[in-house]
């Protein structure tokens, strides 16, 4: 039984080039959730996938951040023209949508991103 | 609004005891769930325990209890016989019953050190 999987581990970039992130979740799973986190404070929400469907959206997720999944499977979030202050985790979760309130979330191990 | 306080940015607790992890919270809604979630050092969110408003007992996972005080809105994690894989991370989450709402809000989390 796998878990869910984030690729790369650490990505280093340099201010304003693009990266592009992967999660796959937990097969059966049909929600899909990313989170940022920063050093020293909790997740944040950005979006989530029911399916393919994107059904919410944070405000913190500007214009230059993009996420898909395409076919309700695997999902990419891309950052466009990156800052320093993007640098931070970024966390994946899936989940079996059944109840409502008591949903738990299966996380990856994240993507460390890391802008000079 | 919305918001997860955990006062607690560090704790010591010795092998075998017990410790308790304070999490109060501050919402309108009548309706929410509470969980606690584990991060190690690999990273990965590790859910420990949920909560739900309007559950009458308190929620128990082995050796995780949650002592809820809704009067008070607090959801303090308690954790028994510790162990040295305890270290870790906390955080303390909510979630709102409000239509399509899926965000986890967070704490900004407890660091746990056991001793041997």
């Amino acid at each position: 039984d796998t878990g869910v999987s984030q690729d790369p581990r650490h990505k280093i970039t340099k201010r304003g080039q693009n990266v592009t992130f992967r999660c796959d979740p937990i097969s059966e799973h049909n929600r899909l959730y990313w989170y940022r986190q920063t050093l020293g404070q909790g997740p944040e929400f950005l979006t989530y996938f029911q399916n393919e469907a994107q059904l919410e959206k944070s405000r913190l997720l500007s214009d230059r951040f993009s996420a898909e999944r395409p076919k309700g499977s695997f999902s990419t979030l891309e950052i466009q023209r990156t800052e320093q202050g993007d640098s931070a985790m970024y966390l994946c979760a899936s989940s079996l949508a059944q109840g409502s309130l008591n949903e738990k979330l299966f996380f990856g191990s994240g993507t460390q991103l890391s802008v000079l | 609004a919305q918001k997860i306080t955990q006062t607690q940015p560090g704790m010591f607790v010795q092998e075998k005891e017990a410790v308790t992890l304070d999490c109060t919270y501050d919402t309108s809604d009548p309706s929410y769930g509470l969980f606690w979630y584990k991060q190690p050092s690999s990273g990965e969110m590790i859910f420990l325990i949920y909560q739900g408003s309007y559950d009458q007992q308190n929620a128990t996972e082995g050796r995780y209890s949650l002592n809820f005080q809704k009067a008070r809105k607090s959801a303090n994690l308690v954790i028994s016989a510790s162990q040295l894989g305890d270290s870790a991370m906390y955080f303390c989450a909510m979630r709102r019953n409000a239509g399509n709402n899926r965000k986890l809000i967070w704490g900004l989390g407890t660091s746990l050190a056991v001793n041997p």
